[in-house]
Formats: structure tokens, C-alpha cells, sequence
């Protein structure tokens, strides 16, 4: 099974200022099969990035995702108020589908 | 517009049984794979199971195998997910997905359905 390791677990910013999150799978993951969620409190998850770097529909160019192999990245370019939230990644690589435990994109 | 609409949540007793449906519309229901996704209480997202869009081909997570079994009836657009031997551990909200397969994404979600096992 593949295990996903996001970093930091809680990120403090302010609006208007970049987030890089961090996605580091415990082996290879085609870049095919990583994707990135949003959660916010109360809702269903939304999708954000897949193949690792193609936005899904609707989502603001502010949103980037890049990596390859074991370490990928989510960033938010400038951080709007909507944005703070929690983040996943997923990969789909094997049979089995797994989650990154989440970071938290908090008001600092 | 596709939405998903699961059903069925509800307290159960440990060792008990549940079925979830989750209803789909805005999408050619048999063309797609479909997911159950669940998160407990403060917890994160924990992938259960998936079912290719025949119904031919199913997958489990090891948690659940066993004891959980997915389905689907393309006649009614429903996807189905048949749990048993309930237990604590299983308490959360159960998410309906639809899932594609190449990039690897869950593309669409419901609103969840809540699960709570306790005596």
C-alpha cells in the first residue's frame, strides 16, 4: 500500500500570501494518478488538481499543482478568504486508493 | 448538472447491518466507475470501495473487506454499499463518488450520509 505524508499539518497564514503544501508518497505514484482536494468544514470534498498538475473545472489559476515520482506540491498562489480550508491528496496508483492524512490552511 | 444523493445513515448497533444508496443524475450512470469514500468524526478521508460501471470488477479497502460489499443497479442510476458486522471504528460520514479512472480522480461528490455505531 502506498502511503501519502502531507506537510505541515496546519499552515498559518495571512490572506494574500502564498501556501505551498507538500504530498510525499512512500513510493513511485504516476503523476497520472495524483490528485488534490479542498474540504471545508461541514461540506464534501472538492476537486482541485489531477494528474498532479491539471486544474479541474472552475478551479482559479491561482491554484497550481506540480511533482513527479514521491514528492509532489500544491500551491496557492495568493491565499483569497475562501481558501482557508483543509487540503488532501490522493493517489490511485495501485488498486487500492489512498489519502493523505490533510493540511490545514488556517488564518494567521 | 451531475448530483449525487446518498441515503440510508442512520445509528446502528455494533454487529449490525446498513445499506447506503446513493442516487445519480445529470451523467450516463452506467458509464462511469463509482466510489464510497468515509470520514469520521475530526478524521480524514478514507478511500472504501469502488466499482467499475458494468459492476464487473470491485474493489475494497482492507478495512472493510469482507464485511462490506458494493453494487449498483444501472436500471435505477443507484449505487448501493451493503455493510455488515458493523463496528465502532465504522462510525462516520459516507461519501458517494464518481470516479475516473485515467487521470485517477473523484471528479464528482455527494453531500455524505451519516453512519454512527454504537450501542
Amino acid at each position: 500500500e502506498i502511503v501519502l505524508t502531507q506537510s505541515p499539518g496546519t499552515l498559518s497564514l495571512s490572506p494574500g500570501e502564498r501556501a505551498t503544501l507538500s504530498c510525499r508518497a512512500s513510493q513511485s505514484v504516476s503523476s497520472s494518478y495524483l490528485a488534490w482536494y479542498q474540504q471545508k468544514p461541514g461540506q464534501a470534498p472538492r476537486l482541485l488538481i489531477f494528474g498532479a498538475s491539471r486544474r479541474a473545472t472552475g478551479i482559479p489559476d491561482r491554484f497550481s499543482g506540480s511533482g513527479s515520482g514521491t514528492d509532489f506540491t500544491l500551491t496557492i498562489s495568493r491565499l483569497e478568504p475562501e481558501d482557508f480550508a483543509v487540503y488532501y491528496c490522493q493517489q490511485s496508483g495501485s488498486s487500492l486508493f489512498t489519502f493523505g492524512p490533510g493540511t490545514k490552511v488556517d488564518i494567521k | 448538472e451531475v448530483q449525487l444523493l446518498e441515503s440510508g445513515g442512520t445509528l446502528v448497533q455494533p454487529g449490525g447491518s446498513l445499506r447506503l444508496s446513493c442516487a445519480a443524475s445529470g451523467l450516463t450512470f452506467s458509464s462511469y466507475a463509482m466510489s464510497w469514500v468515509r470520514q469520521a468524526p475530526g478524521k480524514g478521508l478514507e478511500w472504501v470501495s469502488t466499482i467499475t460501471g458494468s459492476g464487473g470488477s470491485t474493489y475494497y479497502a482492507d478495512s472493510v473487506k469482507g464485511r462490506f460489499t458494493i453494487s449498483r443497479d444501472n436500471s435505477k442510476n443507484t449505487l448501493y454499499l451493503q455493510m455488515n458486522s458493523l463496528r465502532a471504528e465504522d462510525t462516520a460520514v459516507y461519501y458517494c463518488a464518481k470516479w475516473n479512472w485515467n487521470p485517477g480522480h473523484f471528479d464528482y461528490w455527494g453531500q455524505g450520509t451519516l453512519v454512527t455505531v454504537s450501542s
